[in-house]
């Protein structure tokens, strides 16, 4: 079953402290995303990679870490730096390529900090 | 700085009524422009990208780079369009894919 993969669905933790949180795609894709989608702000680009080995902050990077060291994986780690950690989060990928390419998205995590 | 702007937090229309869901954006190049769908427990979905100028599920999209807009519409609304819809912005030779705050869309039987 190919596409893009978000573990858990659901993620508890008490503030204070980190947590990861998984992607995995076996689309082949270069690029991949995470957002985070909170009610009325719809989704703010957290951090993006182009390749491995390589991302970028998005708009909301204060508080978050990625790594990419393989192209079909792009974990997310919430720091307790993070002010209001708790929130939907999305993983994207989609190919490098000229053109308007589409972005394919997992079904989410949801966290919860308490 | 990339920038997508949808002015309408829900929108409610009912069936059968002609539908249009707004899109300004502020990017200083050339931009790929795109609507996306989220139905009901679903993922994320693209629905419609402006450079292959297609209509899908009935809805169309037109760039207008003048107005900096890419509104999207659809006729005679169905109860199946009930969604939240957001417009996306990427600019071209960028991977930065940008969001709306998102459009809930909700069609009156």
């Amino acid at each position: 079953d190919g596409g893009i993969t978000q573990s858990p669905k659901y993620l508890f933790r008490k503030e204070g402290q980190n947590v990861t949180l998984s992607c995995e795609q076996n689309l082949n894709h270069d690029a991949m995303y995470w957002y985070r989608q909170d009610p009325g702000q719809g989704l703010r680009l957290i951090y993006y990679s182009q390749i491995v080995n390589d991302f970028q902050k998005g708009d909301i990077a204060e508080g978050y870490s990625v790594s990419r060291e393989k192209k079909e994986s792009f974990p997310l780690t919430v720091t307790s730096a993070q002010k209001n950690p708790t929130a939907f989060y999305l993983c994207a990928s989609s190919i490098v390529g000229q053109g308007a390419v589409e972005a394919f998205f997992g079904q989410g995590t949801r966290l919860t900090v308490v | 700085a990339q920038r997508v702007t949808q002015p309408e937090k829900l929108l409610s229309v009912f069936k059968g009524a002609p539908v249009e869901l707004k899109c300004n954006y502020s990017y200083s190049g050339s931009p790929e422009l795109f609507w996306y769908v989220q139905y009901s427990r679903q993922r994320l979905q693209l629905l419609l990208r402006h450079i292959s100028r297609e209509s899908i599920k009935g809805f169309t999209a037109d760039l207008n780079k003048g107005e900096t807009s890419f509104h999207l519409k659809k006729p005679f609304a169905q109860e199946e369009d009930s969604a939240m819809y957001y417009c996306a912005l990427k600019g071209a030779g960028s991977y930065q894919l940008t969001f709306g705050k998102g459009t809930k869309l909700s069609v009156i039987p």
